[in-house]
């Protein structure tokens, strides 16, 4: 089965960065994906990473480890917009099915 | 303009009503996919489909259920069996030969 473990809350100073921790537990690994979630909105694409290391993409940066089962999204020169839900997701088995976190909320402060 | 539409936006039912949920795309996907949000929770799948007149239960698919009878379109009837409906649902699709998921902007369904 699929276990993916997020932290529920974070909180940030506007202009700093923030690291968003993700790990997970998989029977077959077949890459991790990132998405933004704005309250009361729809989930949107941020980043896939399948192979090992950073992944940069503007002000978003995202880490993966396959040996350790661990991802990370890195947030820089925090803006107030970026206060959101980060849900990390990783394929599960056919179908192209996804198993999501629960996501964390990122509170993004003055 | 491509994407994924939601119909409608807010949705209000009695206890006992069944009600369908529409999901429209226009960008030619295969695989669609419906997923119910409860708040401060991730996202639980319901129903997914990976080509017309094919689909195939999710993790909570009881008290659900879908048809997929044109590629483009993939509605959800929440029916008076589902114990706790109101959430918010998502739907979602891709092409089938990545796992990139693209989402509707989603029904916020409350059952009175």
């Amino acid at each position: 089965g699929q276990n993916i473990d997020q932290p529920t809350e974070m909180t940030a100073t506007e202009g700093a960065i923030v690291q968003i921790n993700c790990t997970y537990q998989t029977s077959g690994f077949n890459g991790l994906f990132w998405y933004q979630q704005h309250a009361g909105e729809a989930p949107t694409f941020l980043s896939y990473n399948v192979l090992d290391g950073l992944e940069e993409k503007g002000r978003f940066s995202s880490f993966l480890s396959r040996s350790k089962g661990y991802s990370y999204l890195l947030l820089k020169e925090l803006q107030m917009k970026d206060s959101a839900s980060y849900l990390c997701a990783v394929p599960t088995g056919g179908g192209n099915k996804l198993t999501f976190g629960t996501g964390t909320q990122l509170k993004v402060e003055l | 303009d491509g994407g994924i539409t939601q119909s409608p936006k807010y949705l209000f039912r009695k206890e006992g009503q069944n009600v369908t949920l529409s999901c429209e795309q226009n960008l030619n996907h295969d695989a669609m996919y419906w997923y119910r949000q409860d708040p401060g929770q991730g996202l639980r799948l319901i129903y997914y489909s990976q080509i017309v007149n094919d689909f195939q239960k999710g993790d909570i698919a009881e008290g659900y259920s879908v048809s997929r009878e044109k590629k483009e379109s993939f509605p959800l009837t929440v029916t008076s069996a589902q114990k706790n409906p109101t959430a918010f649902y998502l739907c979602a699709s891709t092409t089938g030969s990545t796992d990139t998921q693209y989402f509707g902007p989603g029904t916020r369904l409350t059952v009175l």
